[in-house]
């Protein structure tokens, strides 16, 4: 079945440290986007990406860093700059045209 | 600017009540999708609705229905007869065509809390 691999499902990390959440999708589609929940918030954007070899900030990008060399894979790494890491993260992905958005289970983050 | 916001960030009822979750956007659009997101303890999130800005038209489905309604930029989820498997948290997003970047604008989220 068709559908966002978000690997893995729990992490912890050191402070300091860098770390990289994974995100697989088998659907074909063109864009992928990496959201951030903080408890009692909603979710806020940290990169987008519509095509390969090309992404863009969103509204929490600092701290964070993104590639995406090929199309069924947008990972997402947290680095040492990113004061607050501790969150739980969402993958997504949509088609080119449309608005047919898909969503992994999430990663969700702590660093002690 | 675009903005979601979810005014309710509790809610507790009893089993069998009707509840009505509140949503109100902003955006300069004319043209933009809405959506409500169910995400259980489980942390994904389950897709319940897309509505585009040119249908006001409301919606039942079972025991959901959704009231759109332009004039006062709300777009409100009233689950009828209420579940304890409704227990979870709530979103509104808001996503807007111009550019088609895709981004999805959530509000808050409203925890629901079904007691049985």
């Amino acid at each position: 079945d068709g559908g966002i691999t978000q690997s893995p499902k729990y992490l912890f990390r050191k402070e300091g440290q860098n770390v990289t959440l994974s995100c697989e999708q088998n659907l074909n589609h063109d864009a992928m986007y990496w959201y951030r929940q903080d408890p009692g918030q909603g979710l806020r954007l940290i990169y987008y990406s519509q095509i390969v070899n090309d992404f863009q900030k969103g509204d929490i990008a600092e701290g964070y860093s993104v590639s995406r060399e090929k199309k069924e894979s947008f990972p997402l790494t947290v680095t040492s700059a990113q004061k607050n890491p501790t969150a739980f993260y969402l993958c997504a992905s949509r088609p080119r045209q449309g608005h047919g958005y898909t969503f992994g289970s999430g990663t969700r983050l702590t660093v002690v | 600017a675009q903005k979601v916001t979810q005014a309710q960030t509790e809610i507790s009822v009893v089993e069998k009540e009707d509840v009505t979750l509140d949503c109100v956007y902003e955006t300069r659009d004319t043209t933009y999708y809405l959506f409500w997101y169910k995400q259980p303890p489980s942390g994904e999130l389950v897709f319940l609705i897309r509505r585009n800005s040119f249908d006001e038209q409301n919606e039942i489905s079972g025991r959901y229905s959704w009231n759109f309604q332009k004039s006062t930029s709300s777009f409100n989820f009233t689950i009828t007869a209420s579940q304890v498997v409704d227990s979870a948290v709530y979103f509104c997003a808001l996503s807007e065509v111009s550019g088609n970047t895709g981004k999805l604008i959530f509000g808050q989220g409203t925890t629901l809390q079904v007691k049985p």
